[in-house]
C-alpha cells in the first residue's frame, strides 16, 4: 500500500461542531485530495492540493476548508459540522496531474455527526 | 456537470467466466480513464488506468476504451470469488479533477 494514513479512522461528532480531519503520506507526492463517499455513490472531490499552500475546490467543497502547510500533510476541516455531512472521508495522492494522474487512497475516515 | 454512468449492478457471475463492466461519460475532452476496486468497508484501489483507443491487457483484466463512443470497459476474464467488489470507473477531465461512476457491485459465485 501506498504509504497513506488518516486520522482519525472513526469519528462521532455533534452538530455545529468544528472537526479536523488529517492526511498524511510518506511517499512525497505533490499532489493530495479529500473525498467523500456515500451509501451508493462514486466518490465525489471536495478539495485538492497542487503544493504546498496550493489548494482548488472540488464539486462539493461548500462547508469544507482545506489547509497544506507541508508536502506530507493534508488537513480537511468542517467549520459546523452538520449531518449532511455525515460521510466516509478518503485522502488519495498522486505523483502528477498530467495525463496518468494515477491516485492511490488511503484508509478513510468514517465520520458520523449526530 | 461532468457525468459518469455504471452499468447498474449488481453483476453476479459464476467462477470461471468473463465479466463485463461497462462505463460512459460526457466530456468529449476527457484524455484519462481509470478503473478501481472497492471491497466493502475498504478504500479503492487503482487496478487499470488507459489513456489511448484501443485494448490494454493486465493480466486476468482488459480495459477497453472507445473515445469516439465516449465508452470505456473492463473485462475481468476468469473470473474467482476475490474479484467480488464493488468497481469505480473515474475520468479524469481536467487537471486534478476526476469524476467517479457510482460503482458497480461484482459477485463472483463458487
Amino acid at each position: 500500500d501506498a504509504g497513506i494514513t488518516q486520522s482519525p479512522r472513526h469519528k462521532v461528532t455533534e452538530t455545529g461542531t468544528p472537526v479536523t480531519l488529517r492526511c498524511h503520506q510518506t511517499e512525497n507526492h505533490r499532489y493530495m485530495y479529500w473525498y467523500r463517499q456515500d451509501p451508493g455513490h462514486g466518490l465525489r472531490l471536495i478539495h485538492y492540493s497542487y503544493g504546498v499552500k496550493d489548494t482548488d475546490k472540488g464539486e462539493v467543497s461548500d462547508g469544507y476548508s482545506v489547509s497544506r502547510s507541508k508536502t506530507e500533510d493534508f488537513l480537511l476541516t468542517l467549520e459546523s459540522a452538520t449531518s449532511s455531512q455525515t460521510s466516509v472521508y478518503f485522502c488519495a495522492i498522486s505523483e502528477s496531474i498530467d495525463r496518468a494522474d494515477e491516485q492511490y487512497f488511503g484508509p478513510g475516515t468514517r465520520l458520523t455527526v449526530t | 456537470q461532468k457525468e459518469v454512468e455504471q452499468n447498474s449492478g449488481p453483476l453476479s457471475v459464476p467462477e470461471g467466466a468473463i465479466a463485463s463492466l461497462n462505463c460512459t461519460y460526457s466530456d468529449r475532452g476527457s484524455q484519462s480513464f481509470f478503473w478501481y476496486r472497492q471491497y466493502s468497508g475498504k478504500s479503492p484501489e487503482l487496478i487499470m488506468s488507459i489513456y489511448s483507443n484501443g485494448d490494454k491487457e493486465d493480466g486476468r483484466f482488459t480495459a477497453q476504451l472507445n473515445k469516439a463512443s465516449q465508452y470505456v470497459s473492463l473485462l475481468i476474464r476468469d473470473s474467482q470469488p476475490s474479484d467480488s467488489a464493488t468497481y469505480l470507473c473515474a475520468v479524469k477531465w481536467a487537471a486534478g479533477k476526476s469524476t467517479f461512476g457510482d460503482g458497480t457491485t461484482l459477485t463472483v459465485k463458487p
